[in-house]
């Protein structure tokens, strides 16, 4: 089934740890997002790729790193681990501007 | 500051029709979307709006005034399974998605 995939769904994470969450997309999708999603606030952008090869910040990047190696996977990596990076991690993808982005079912963390 | 507005929590009686409203102030305008997102799930796109008017999708319509920053995502015969969040993004000049807080929608029997 055609989609984005996101591992693990759920971790518990002592502080100071470096972890990665993983995704992975078969839409041959040019553009990818890493969101996180907290109670009360809108969906935060992270760190974005427009292609493979590229990536920027967001609105959120620190204490976030990516890399965009080839089109399907966009792994998000923190490096130290703090608690007020507890969040729900979102990954997306779409085809270009203005396309609708299609996400991953998320990774929940906590960070303790 | 780039902003979008929505009301936090709404509640409906199922057969019913609600709307929500998304207002918006943003540094650029490349279109708006709602997206739909039931508890623990992902988000799921519903629409998308780049011009002034109403767009029909079934039981979903949304509606967008770009010169008011404004837009509504209507649900009619509503149904228990609409009880989820209702999230509004509006991509800005750099086609980033600026999201809103989202709409809580309880649907009541």
């Amino acid at each position: 089934i055609a989609g984005i995939t996101q591992a693990p769904t759920s971790q518990i994470l002592a502080a100071g740890r470096r972890m990665t969450l993983r995704c992975t997309q078969d839409m041959r999708h040019n553009a990818m997002y890493w969101y996180r999603q907290d109670l009360g606030l809108g969906l935060r952008l992270i760190h974005y790729s427009n292609t493979a090869g590229t990536t920027g910040k967001g609105e959120v990047p620190d204490g976030y790193s990516v890399s965009r190696a080839n089109t399907d996977d966009f792994p998000l990596t923190l490096a130290s681990a703090v608690p007020s990076q507890t969040s729900v991690y979102f990954c997306a993808s779409s085809a270009g501007d203005s396309t609708e982005a299609f996400f991953g079912q998320g990774t929940r963390l906590t960070v303790v | 500051g780039q902003n979008i507005d929505q009301p936090t929590e709404m509640t409906a009686t199922e057969g019913a029709i609600v709307q929500i409203n998304c207002t918006y102030q943003t540094s650029g305008f490349n279109g708006l979307f709602w997206y739909q997102q039931h508890a623990g799930e992902a988000p799921t796109f519903l629409s998308y709006n780049v011009l002034d008017g109403l767009e029909e999708k079934g039981r979903f319509s949304s509606f967008l005034s770009r010169s008011k920053g404004y837009s509504y995502l209507l649900l009619k015969e509503l149904q228990m399974k609409d009880s989820a969040s209702y999230l509004c993004a509006v991509a800005d000049s750099n086609y980033q998605l600026i999201w809103g807080a989202g709409t809580k929608l309880i649907i009541k029997p």
